[in-house]
């Protein structure tokens, strides 16, 4: 079992919709969850960065940690065809949050104006 | 502020060759990272580096691959002999600090490397 989950895709929703990823994980010491998007051959960026569980909201974007049952989702709401990228969750459990990152194999979402 | 800068964005090669990759970190950044992304796949770290000591080299094929941060600042990662499994996309970033409080690194926009 791979420390950490996520489905490919791809996800094709329409523009507007609720947009909902997700990432399990099996290490219960991880205890810092970030969401990384990634536009076609460009580097990683940071979306959303949590430490506890519950959620956190950053204008369309919400992302939710439950610790209990090793689960960790993004929201997008109001999609739009720019939201069109590879969305990589990851997690660490080291002191900070910038090292020792394990990513999932990230979710190609299609936004289809 | 400039990003992170990397050379070369392609790179196409034979297997048993070798190839280098540099990186400029963003001004100031203490630590510097090597991922590997293979394609469909997320970032693997292969090395880690805070000023130009090695913090975490514990994923790097030490037979086949090296890192080096001179002077702290820019960062080369070599393969050699490069093997057909080495076809992949290398990022490097880096962050302010070891330990960075926000969970944020700083992404170039990466070597693709092919390996024929």
């Amino acid at each position: 079992q791979k420390e950490v989950e996520q489905d490919p895709g791809p996800l094709s929703v329409p523009e507007g919709a609720i947009v909902s990823l997700n990432c399990t994980y099996s290490n219960s010491a991880f205890q810092y969850f970030m969401w990384y998007r990634q536009y076609s051959r460009k580097g990683p960026e940071l979306l959303m960065y949590t430490y506890s569980s519950g959620n956190k909201e950053d204008g369309r974007f919400t992302a939710q940690v439950d610790k209990s049952s090793k689960y960790i989702s993004l929201f997008i709401r109001d999609s739009q065809p720019s939201d069109s990228a590879t969305y990589l969750c990851a997690m660490t459990y080291s002191g900070g949050g910038a090292d020792g990152l394990t990513f999932g194999k990230g979710t190609h979402l299609i936004i289809q104006p | 502020e400039a990003g992170v800068a990397q050379s070369p964005r392609y790179k196409i090669i034979e297997k048993r060759q070798s190839v280098a990759f540099w990186c400029n970190p963003i001004s100031g950044h203490a630590t510097l990272y090597w991922y590997q992304q293979i394609l469909g796949q997320g970032p693997k770290l292969l090395i880690q580096f805070q000023n130009n000591g090695v913090v975490d080299d514990s994923q790097l094929p030490k037979d086949r691959f090296s890192a080096e941060r001179l002077k702290g600042v820019d960062s080369t990662l070599k393969i050699q002999p490069a093997k057909l499994e080495d076809s992949a996309v290398y990022l490097c970033a880096s962050s302010w600090t070891s330990g960075s409080d926000t969970g944020e690194l700083f992404f170039g926009e990466g070597s693709r490397l092919t390996v024929l």
